[in-house]
């Protein structure tokens, strides 16, 4: 099982938005609807950001959504703020062999 | 609070063994799966494995089969990752983290342990 593919890196500008894609396969991301997004800051433990493709935990800030077409789901942070400057890694259940797959993972630079 | 708490920085020669280990507070321990993660040096998030802490029945990454083997001890809330002979390319940090829920295709990693920074060099 392969990693899901990830740009290596994305930037934008305070206030902007960017958007990081993660594509897999119809036996990953296109074939269920449980995509989840994780921030991970050097040194630190991944955070959830996103489960279910689209909906936030408590306390996660909403400029950050996500969605899903196909065998592509994005993480979209709107009003890039300097604290959002970190990796994010997207995933996704793959079926009852694999499990789940982490995306190779993207660095987000504010500029 | 929800928090998992795992031991601490090992340095290890090839061929040892090593127990690591993930201890749940704050919540029903057994209530949640906890899969272990690893993160090699620079490296993105790889999913290992995870054991329902009820009954200790695992399933492992077929990326990762045989090399290590993960257990519980819900007697005391902790999740443990052991190996018995390491190699140098075991060499990475390792996390814990619990499953959002029990159903395996919905799951989500809400929580997670601080790492385990682990080297295997001679």
């Amino acid at each position: 099982q392969s990693a899901l593919t990830q740009p290596r890196s994305v930037s934008g500008s305070p206030g902007q938005s960017v958007t990081i894609s993660c594509t897999g396969t119809s036996s990953d991301v296109g074939g269920y609807n449980y995509v989840s997004w994780y921030q991970q800051h050097p040194g630190k433990a991944p955070k959830l950001m996103i489960y279910d493709v689209s909906k936030r935990p408590s306390g996660v800030p909403d400029r950050f959504s996500g969605s899903k077409s196909g065998n592509t789901a994005s993480l979209t942070i709107s009003g890039l703020q300097a604290e959002d400057e970190s990796d994010y890694y997207c995933c996704s259940y793959a079926g009852s062999y694999t499990y789940y797959v982490f995306g190779t993972g993207t660095k987000v630079t504010v500029l | 609070e929800v928090q998992l708490v795992q031991s601490g920085t090992e340095v290890k020669k090839p061929g040892e063994s090593l127990t690591i280990s993930c201890k749940g507070s704050g919540y029903s321990f057994t209530s949640y799966w906890i899969s272990w993660v690893r993160q090699m040096p620079g490296k993105g998030l790889e999913w290992m494995g995870r054991i329902d802490p009820t009954d200790s029945y695992t399933n492992y990454s077929p990326s990762f089969q045989g090399h290590f083997t993960i257990s519980a001890d819900k007697s005391v809330s902790t999740a443990y990752l052991l190996w018995s002979s390491l190699k140098a390319s075991d060499t990475a940090m390792y996390y814990c983290a619990r499953h959002s829920t029990p159903i395996a295709a919905a799951v989500s990693f809400d929580s997670w342990g601080q790492g385990t920074l682990l080297t295997v060099s001679s």
